[in-house]
């Protein structure tokens, strides 16, 4: 049980374009999710808190108009990627965490985002 | 929320028991300190979690101090495979906003 889906697992778009990434809830239903980015040999930098029917709580340096997250249900989270650029190139992970067990995060298992 | 500290990178040999310390000298009462494995290119695992003296799993115990100002994480006999990432976090149960550190990156060898 308790597993995070997200797709697409890579993508590669060009300068300019907008890419959106989706995280899943697949057997479990998720108030909250989590959305971080990680660069190559970094850490996990936290973006975002997502909370179902409401608006995401962006970390201080995130553009939230940039990074748009939508959280319309208990299981799916979206972020897009808006006017990509490639800076933005990065590992997107993102994070769910259960209602009924609220002790834990999981992670989905990160997509692969290249700006070329 | 509470900063931890880890050893930034260890080495160990097939079979061998692996300790891992954190320190997280600013935990706070209701903080629980929870680890994750992160292989390349993946998405962490959660291993352990818990709050206060010993907690004990299929793949790992973690040992935590009157104090609570540290913690150990322990892996039995690790293989190979174990080389990851692991990280050690410490989060409020009602938050759980999680601060992720550098983390220490464990090599097994054969």
């Amino acid at each position: 049980g308790a597993v995070v889906s997200q797709h697409p697992s890579w993508v590669i778009c060009k300068s300019g374009t907008s890419v959106k990434i989706e995280c899943r809830s697949l057997d479990f239903q998720a108030t909250t999710m989590f959305w971080y980015r990680q660069f190559p040999k970094q850490s996990l930098m936290l973006m975002a808190t997502s909370n179902e029917g409401s608006k995401a709580t962006y970390e201080q340096g995130v553009e939230k108009d940039k990074f748009l997250i939508n959280h319309a249900s208990l299981t799916l989270s979206t972020l897009t990627v808006t006017s990509a650029h490639p800076e933005d190139s990065s590992f997107y992970i993102c994070s769910a965490r259960d209602i009924s067990f609220a002790y834990e995060q999981y992670f989905g298992p990160g997509t692969r985002l290249t700006v070329t | 929320l509470a900063k931890t500290t880890q050893p930034i990178s260890m080495d160990s040999y097939e079979g061998q028991e692996v300790n891992i310390t954190c320190s997280h000298n600013n935990i706070a009462t209701n903080d629980y300190i929870t680890w994750y494995q992160q292989f390349p290119s993946q998405g962490p695992r959660f291993i352990i979690q818990g709050y206060k003296t010993k907690v004990t799993n299929e793949v790992a115990s973690l040992f935590i101090p009157a104090d609570r100002k540290s913690s150990t994480l322990s892996l039995p006999r690790v293989s190979l495979s174990d080389t990851a990432v692991y990280y050690c976090l410490v989060g409020a149960v009602s938050n759980y906003q999680l601060i992720w550190g550098a983390g220490t990156k464990l090599i097994i060898k054969p």
